[in-house]
């Protein structure tokens, strides 16, 4: 079956360091989607692509960076991780001309 | 830019019981799509109920159905003979199509709790 996977699931890490979260769908869709959730705040858009070496900023893209260059794959990248990016991070893809999105378990990041 | 606004951050609900969650929306698009997504404790994102903008008819899923108020900006749902297992964060959500593309916009959440 196809599906989104996110990896890692859990990470802790000191801030300033780099760090890069995957996020891998199978289901050749081209949208793909990162979100941040924290508590009061909801889901909000950091990134998103529609497409390889297609990328756009969202809401709260600050001090992150996404780059596509297979349909498969959407990388985020903390360029120097601070502890107001500790949260939990959600990756998501839908298919050009529909509208249903597919979410990935998620990645709970902690910055020390 | 278009906002999706969830004026109630936590509702309760006895099992069996009727409860709407309220979403109101801004957009000066004319063709969009909103959305209801479940997230349980296990944090898993979960699509609820799917509405076409251009449809007047209200959308329903079994036990869910919404409240589609095209002119009001509102996109409430409804959950009938509330479970147990629907105690969650709902989230209303809205996307739009820009040419063969689209962005998927999320309000701040209602928490709900079913109690026996």
């Amino acid at each position: 079956d196809a599906e989104i996977t996110q990896s890692p699931r859990h990470k802790i890490t000191e801030t300033g360091r780099q760090v890069t979260l995957a996020c891998h769908q199978t289901w050749n869709h081209n949208n793909m989607f990162w979100y941040r959730q924290d508590l009061g705040h909801g889901l909000r858009l950091i990134h998103y692509s529609y497409g390889v070496q297609d990328t756009n900023k969202g809401e709260v893209s600050d001090g992150y960076s996404v780059s596509r260059s297979n349909t498969e794959d959407l990388p985020l990248t903390l360029e120097s991780a601070a502890s107001s990016q500790t949260s939990v991070y959600f990756c998501a893809s839908s298919e050009s001309g529909t509208t249903e999105a597919f979410f990935g378990q998620g990645t709970r990041l902690t910055v020390v | 830019a278009q906002t999706v606004t969830q004026s109630q951050p936590e509702m309760s609900v006895q099992e069996a019981e009727t409860v709407t969650l309220s979403c109101t929306y801004d957009t000066s698009e004319n063709n969009y799509y909103l959305f209801w997504y479940k997230q349980p404790p296990s944090r898993q994102m979960i699509l609820v109920i799917r509405q076409e903008a251009y449809k007047q008819q209200n959308a329903t899923e079994n036990r869910f159905s919404v409240n589609f108020q095209k002119a009001a900006k509102s996109f409430s749902l409804k959950i009938s003979d509330s479970q147990l297992g629907d105690t969650a964060m709902y989230f209303c959500a809205f996307f739009t199509y820009g040419g063969s593309q689209g962005n998927l916009i999320f309000g701040k959440g209602t928490k709900l709790s079913v109690k026996p």
